[in-house]
């Protein structure tokens, strides 16, 4: 079946610096991919909106240029926390859609970020 | 914009015993509707979905689902749980087309299973 796959899963980073995190289809092509971010004990918050050439759209409140989004290919989409902070702290999972009628969406297993 | 509430936020059920954890949606138009668990530490696994016609369905792992449009309602079944069922869980309702859908989740409800 099909599957969303991220790299890393976890991943710890100094105050500052810039962190990337992929996902991926693994047996499907994706034009748009989603991210949400969760904090400990809490929901699944949208973030933006990754579309495969073009520019994300980004949820109200979400910083676009903080939490830079690529989507290069049908297949892979990338956030970059840029200048992250210790409050950027969270777990990063995306998703995508496969089909049309009967659509099933798959989540990716998630990255824990840790910014030190 | 829709919304999705969970009203309970933890529910403590005896291995063996029946289960329904409730969702209720706020939606405009027909909704998509979706139920995923999560273990710690994990990500997202779908356990059942509603887009339309039958308005029970039958999900992975023995769950199942009614949606229940005079009540704005999507609750979760199991009828009888198992120690492996403990996780949160997440309602989430879908808006957008088909294969490009973006979820608003629930705050989630903790089952925890006791012997």
């Amino acid at each position: 079946g099909a599957v969303v796959s991220q790299h890393p899963s976890r991943v710890i980073c100094k105050s500052g610096t810039s962190v990337k995190i992929e996902c991926r289809s693994l047996d499907f092509q994706a034009t748009t991919m989603f991210w949400y971010r969760q904090f400990p004990k809490q929901s699944l918050m949208l973030m933006a909106t990754s579309n495969e050439g073009s520019k994300a759209t980004y949820e109200q409140g979400v910083e676009k240029d903080k939490f830079l989004i690529n989507h290069a290919s049908l297949t892979l989409s990338t956030l970059t926390v840029t200048s992250a902070h210790p409050e950027d702290s969270s777990f990063y999972i995306c998703s995508a859609g496969v089909g049309t009628s009967g659509n099933t969406i798959y989540f990716g297993e998630g990255s824990w970020l840790t910014v030190v | 914009a829709q919304s999705v509430t969970q009203p309970d936020i933890h529910i403590t059920v005896s291995e063996g015993a029946s289960l329904e954890l409730r969702c209720n949606y706020s939606y405009g138009a027909t909704p998509y509707l979706f139920w995923y668990v999560q273990s710690p530490g994990q990500g997202l696994q779908l356990l059942l979905k509603y887009f339309s016609g039958d308005t029970l369905v039958q999900g992975i792992k023995g769950f199942e689902a009614e949606f229940k449009r005079s009540q704005s309602s999507f609750n979760l079944r199991k009828p009888s749980v198992h120690w492996s069922d403990a996780a949160e869980y997440f309602c989430a309702v879908g808006a957008g087309n088909f294969g490009n859908e973006k979820l608003t989740f629930g705050t989630g409800t903790r089952l925890t299973i006791i012997p």
